[in-house]
């Protein structure tokens, strides 16, 4: 089983609907989470970092942790046609480990 | 605020050149540093992390090094380029190893 996994897509939806992406993981001795978006040709941007489980909001982007399920999602409302990118979970455990990155998912909000 | 350099954007080698890529940061102090491998469908693959000047840890074997001259620089190189070592070449930073990584715009590197 792989250490991170996450749906590559694509996924498309249109304007204006709410997007649901996830990633789920084995390795319970993770406590950080982080999503990042990335556009084509672009490095990954952060979009959000969560400590330990619970749910954290920044504007139209929520962020749930579950560890009981080893499941994280990102909640993007109101998608604009700027959501359009890769978006890639990463997770790391305490200590001097480095991050744990999912294969990202393709989006395409369609106007 | 901090901010990440990375060059080139683009570059194209010939096959058994050597390379070299440079990556800076500015606005903090003793950052873990990053090199990563992005190719299409195989996700961010970690190449090497510094933890300090002149400490580098390498995460798989490769035909690539890396080094650490300043607190703010780190370099990646390659005495003879294979054409696997064609993708996007990623460098981030972070705070520590718990804290987000934050990343340059990538070079595209293309080997003929």
């Amino acid at each position: 089983q792989k250490e991170v996994e996450q749906d590559p897509g694509p996924l498309s939806v249109p304007e204006g609907a709410i997007v649901s992406l996830n990633c789920t993981y084995s390795n319970s001795a993770f406590q950080y989470f982080m999503w990042y978006r990335q556009y084509s040709r672009k490095g990954p941007e952060l979009l959000m970092y969560t400590y330990s489980s619970g749910n954290k909001e920044d504007g139209r982007f929520t962020a749930q942790v579950d560890k009981s399920s080893k499941y994280i999602s990102l909640f993007i409302r109101d998608s604009q046609p700027s959501d359009s990118a890769t978006y890639l979970c990463a997770m790391s455990a305490s200590g001097n480990t480095p991050l744990v990155f999912g294969k990202g998912t393709r989006l395409s909000v369609i106007a | 605020s901090q901010t990440i350099h990375q060059w080139p954007a683009t570059l194209v080698q010939p096959v058994g050149s050597p390379l070299s890529l440079e990556c800076t940061v500015e606005g903090t102090s003793n950052p873990n540093l990053y090199w990563y491998r992005q190719a299409a469908g195989r996700g961010l693959q970690l190449l090497f992390y510094s933890v300090g000047i002149g400490q580098i840890s390498s995460e798989v074997p490769q035909n690539l090094s890396a080094s650490r001259p300043q607190d703010r620089q780190f370099i990646l190189s390659s005495k003879k380029l294979l054409l696997s070592d064609s993708g996007f070449y990623l460098c981030a930073w972070s705070l520590n190893s718990n804290q987000p990584q934050h990343f340059g715009d990538g070079t595209r590197l293309s080997i003929l």
